[in-house]
């Protein structure tokens, strides 16, 4: 059975830095396109970052040179490393996997990970 | 501001059908077919419930349908039920971002 179980997220000050992990099972993460994607309290999704099974990584301009993805094939786990955090990244955090032409397409998502940025 | 466009709500009796339409421009929906529809429930993560804008992964019900036309992608339920209460959300592929970008999403409520 596919699953993804995200861990990390927490309340961070201002200019702060977290690691969110996305540890799945049933699946090889490092053969496929693994996503973040994030939903402020309230709003609609946003896609942040995915990594390419060959390693590739791509970025939302909104968290550009801020934040990493990463994964570790031995540990099947995804990880998203945030810094200089803002208010605005404020929201739950899903990893999920993507499949299709592209990999444009999200078919199995964590239960999310909450992360508030706030002083 | 969402880069897909779609209406707060929406609202149908049991039995009946709605459409949930989802605007964007000749970037994203109207220049390509990477289309998709995302189901979500109260604290739960997303469900994928249409790809490549009418296409249903196994296990879909068959209740549910896409389509398109121009810039604007729409998805259909027939037959409402109250577990379709929800939120819905469209997304595409948009060239200029090069990956994917979402609508706000929409809140179905069955009366």
């Amino acid at each position: 059975e596919v699953q993804l179980v995200e861990s990390g997220g927490g309340l961070i000050q201002p200019g702060g830095s977290l690691r969110l992990s996305c540890a799945a099972s049933g699946f090889n993460v490092r053969s496929n396109y693994m996503s973040w994607v994030r939903q402020a309290p309230g709003k609609g999704l946003e896609w942040v970052s995915v990594i390419y099974s060959g390693g590739g990584t791509y970025y939302a301009d909104s968290v550009k040179v801020r934040f990493t993805i990463s994964r570790d094939n031995s540990k099947n786990t995804l990880y998203l490393q945030m810094n200089s955090l803002r208010a605005d990244d404020t929201a739950v955090y899903y990893c999920a996997r993507g499949v299709g032409f592209g990999a444009f397409y999200f078919d199995y998502w964590g239960q999310g990970s909450l992360v508030t940025v706030s002083s | 501001q969402s880069a897909l466009t779609q209406p707060a709500s929406v609202s149908g009796s049991p039995g009946q059908s709605i459409t949930v339409p989802c605007t964007g421009t000749a970037s994203d929906v109207g220049d390509y077919n990477f289309v998709s529809w995302y189901q979500q429930h109260p604290d739960k993560g997303p469900k994928l419930i249409i790809y490549d804008v009418s296409k249903r992964p196994s296990g879909v019900s068959y209740r549910f349908s896409g389509s398109k036309s121009g810039n604007t992608a729409s998805l259909t339920i027939s037959g409402l039920q109250a577990d379709d209460e929800a939120d819905y959300y469209c997304s595409s592929y948009r060239s200029s971002s090069a990956y994917v970008v979402f609508g706000g999403g929409t809140k179905l409520t069955v009366l």
